[in-house]
């Protein structure tokens, strides 16, 4: 079975640009969620979509938005880019068939010049 | 205050040594308890999980849940360079529509041959 695989791999974006990132979960998964990894705060939870629809939301300004796609692939945007959103942004799925934990993507590096 | 503590670490242990990882959490209401290895350039890999309080083994790794203490742990015996990697523990309620992990800072291992 494929595991979670991200889109692109790495970015490198400047100040006020915007950038969309792309995420197909496990087949059969159908909750994907973005996480936003910094070697100063760590992995944090920025959303997660179940359905097409957008069921927990982080801490994270509204420049963050994502959305989900009937086949369950889902993309996350940032607008009006930051030299602070320089980070690993990962995202992860899980199967809605009881509890099960999150299985991540290798993540896609975004570089803000 | 972290809702979760982790000693950042890094630390160093011989090959073959085990190993004890631990993470503190102040939100009574996590029940799910997760541990994902993370390589460099790499997505975390799920480990284990746990529900609750108790113990769960797989192979050389075992983790511990004391939720009256609000203490997880993960050991790993027999330790191989392989094992090299940072650590995370990770939580969350549980329930319908809860797919928010909570991470720890992540330990940074490094097993010596």
């Amino acid at each position: 079975k494929a595991g979670v695989t991200q889109t692109p791999r790495y970015l490198i974006k400047t100040r006020g640009q915007q950038v969309t990132l792309s995420c197909s979960p496990i087949s059969g998964h159908r909750s994907v969620s973005w996480y936003q990894q910094t070697p100063g705060q760590g992995l944090q939870f920025l959303f997660e979509y179940f359905s097409e629809t957008q069921r927990n939301k982080g801490n994270f300004p509204g420049r963050f938005s994502g959305r989900q796609f009937s086949n369950s692939r889902s993309e996350m945007n940032v607008s009006t880019l930051e030299l602070g959103d320089s980070a690993l942004y990962l995202c992860a799925s899980s199967s809605d068939r009881g509890y099960q934990p999150q299985h991540f993507g290798d993540g896609t590096r975004l570089s803000i010049l | 205050q972290k809702e979760v503590e982790q000693d950042p670490g890094p630390l160093s242990v011989p090959e073959g040594a085990i190993v004890s990882l631990n993470c503190t959490y102040s939100n009574s209401a996590f029940q799910y308890f997760m541990w994902y290895r993370q390589y460099s350039r790499k997505g975390p890999e799920l480990l284990m999980y746990t529900y609750s309080s108790g113990n769960k083994e797989d192979g050389r790794f075992t983790a511990q849940v004391d939720k009256s203490s609000k203490y997880i742990s993960l050991f790993i015996r027999d330790s191989q360079p392989s094992d090299s990697a940072t650590y995370l523990c990770a939580m969350e309620p549980g329930g319908q529509g809860a797919q928010k992990l909570v991470f720890g800072q992540g330990t940074r291992l490094t097993i010596n041959p």
